[in-house]
């Protein structure tokens, strides 16, 4: 295991669809967050979890967007009715609780709407 | 809004030391800083972090100033390679907090 992975890594999908990310963390990370980035701006904080339990989410994440994690292990990302606006790349990170050596990111999910 | 500052871009001669500032005026004394690197479509990656010692890893330096307001991250001799944007971050470390939250970052250039 060497580190968070996400898939896919590009994704282009028809405004309207409906598109899921999938993203592995490090396998004793018991901390999940996702984050979206748009072109020029740094990462925004969509939700985490702790575990399977989703402790926050933050006001970005519309009820177009739900996000899972079954067994505290993988987790996925899922946005309805895609919109151009979505168009951004969706990071995944995950953490050991808080050891302090901060967050592990993943690659990231870059996905279009066209 | 926004906890730090830091400037835009900086460019640094390949060998030197990079030496990219950042203004937490407003730092509460639970809170650490932390510098993370984003290269160009990667995700970020960790860096360094400190409270109010200097600190220094394999990648970099961390120098805090004494009031704890601006810190400076230090890579001694900068590669082609460390071209990217750097982010400064200030957070509690606690068990409940997620409060890794990013601002724009200084886009460092390493030029030949």
């Amino acid at each position: 295991d060497t580190g968070v992975s996400q898939d896919p890594r590009h994704k282009i999908t028809k405004r309207g669809q409906n598109v899921t990310f999938r993203c592995d963390p490090i396998s004793e990370h018991n901390r999940l967050y996702w984050y979206r980035q748009t072109l020029g701006q740094g990462p925004e904080f969509l939700t985490y979890f702790q575990n399977e339990a989703q402790l926050e989410k933050s006001r970005l994440l519309s009820d177009r967007f739900s996000a899972e994690r079954p067994k505290g292990s993988f987790s996925t990302l899922e946005i309805q009715r895609t919109e151009q606006g979505d168009s951004a790349m969706y990071l995944c990170a995950s953490s050991f609780q808080e050891i302090g050596y901060g967050y592990t990111f993943g690659s990231g999910t870059r996905l279009t709407v066209v | 809004d926004a906890k730090t500052t830091q400037p835009p871009s900086m460019d640094c001669a390949e060998g030197r030391a990079a030496n990219l500032p950042c203004n937490h005026s407003t730092i509460s004394g639970n809170e650490y800083v932390y510098w993370y690197r984003q290269i160009h479509s990667q995700g970020p990656q960790y860096i360094i972090h400190g409270l109010k010692n200097n600190e220094t890893n394999e990648m970099a330096s961390l120098i805090i100033t004494e009031d704890r307001k601006s810190s400076t991250l230090i890579l001694p001799h900068a590669t082609l390679r460390d071209t990217a944007v750097y982010y400064c971050i200030v957070r509690v470390v606690g068990y409940n907090n997620n409060d890794m939250r990013f601002g724009a970052g200084t886009r460092l250039t390493v030029k030949p």
